[in-house]
């Protein structure tokens, strides 16, 4: 089974709009941490923003924010006031476990979504 | 955030030779730094761990006397691709775990490979 799933490969919006971009995740871990990464054509990878298991609140960094819903499983990016700058590929991704961990520190990558901002 | 940086960018090389990449952590040490591997418009896929000062730990189906992994100090580790053939042809990406506070990955900027 997939443990991080993103349903859309795809994603249109216009600009100054706001979008959400969808994660599941799957895990019996009680301590892992949700990572969000934005990857533009040139192919570096640029960390947006984290999420821990055991953070009571979303997690916020300018215009990004994370719709936590541990329950479901979820861990949605929302950007807001998009910007033609925000075309990339975004990924979702899992970190396992504590740390002091044998496996500690890998990541486990969902396929990704190509967001492509419209003027 | 920290930075990375990764080289070559680019590495053009025939058959049968070896590429070395390099992966340096330039403001913090990385006891911990991960390579991966990233086909056209699809997901990263992780490679092996390098640790600082022992053997790296690599993940299923994945050759390690083909892509040798050596993490000599707290900055820099490297990726070679011994006897290189068309089918490695890939954007090869480093990672540098910088401990403390959540232990954020940082990526370097990949490099880019063509065996012909």
């Amino acid at each position: 089974a997939q443990k991080i799933t993103q349903t859309q490969p795809g994603m249109f919006v216009q600009e100054k709009e706001a979008v959400t971009l969808d994660c599941t995740y799957d895990t019996s871990d009680q301590s892992y941490g949700l990572f969000w990464y934005k990857q533009p054509s040139s192919g570096e990878m640029i960390f947006l923003i984290y999420q821990g298991s055991y953070d009571e609140q979303n997690a916020t960094e300018g215009r990004y924010s994370l719709n936590f819903q541990k329950a479901r499983k979820s861990a949605n990016l929302v950007i807001s006031a998009s910007q033609l700058g925000d075309s990339a590929m975004y990924f979702c991704a899992m970190r396992e476990g504590g740390a002091g961990g044998t496996s500690y520190g890998k990541l486990t990558f969902g396929q990704g979504t190509i967001l492509t901002v419209h003027p | 955030g920290a930075v990375v940086s990764q080289h070559p960018s680019r590495v053009i090389c025939k058959s049968g030779t070896s590429v070395k990449i390099e992966c340096r952590s330039l403001d913090f040490q990385a006891t911990t730094m991960f390579w991966y591997r990233q086909f056209p418009k699809k997901s990263l896929m992780l490679m092996a761990t390098s640790n600082e000062g022992s053997k790296a730990t690599y993940e299923q189906g994945v050759e390690k006397d083909k892509f040798l992994i050596n993490h000599a100090s707290l900055t820099l580790s490297t990726l070679t691709v011994t006897s290189a053939h068309p089918e490695d042809s890939s954007f090869y990406i480093c990672s540098a775990q910088e401990r403390g506070g959540i232990d954020t990955q940082y990526f370097g900027p990949g490099t880019r490979l063509t065996v012909l």
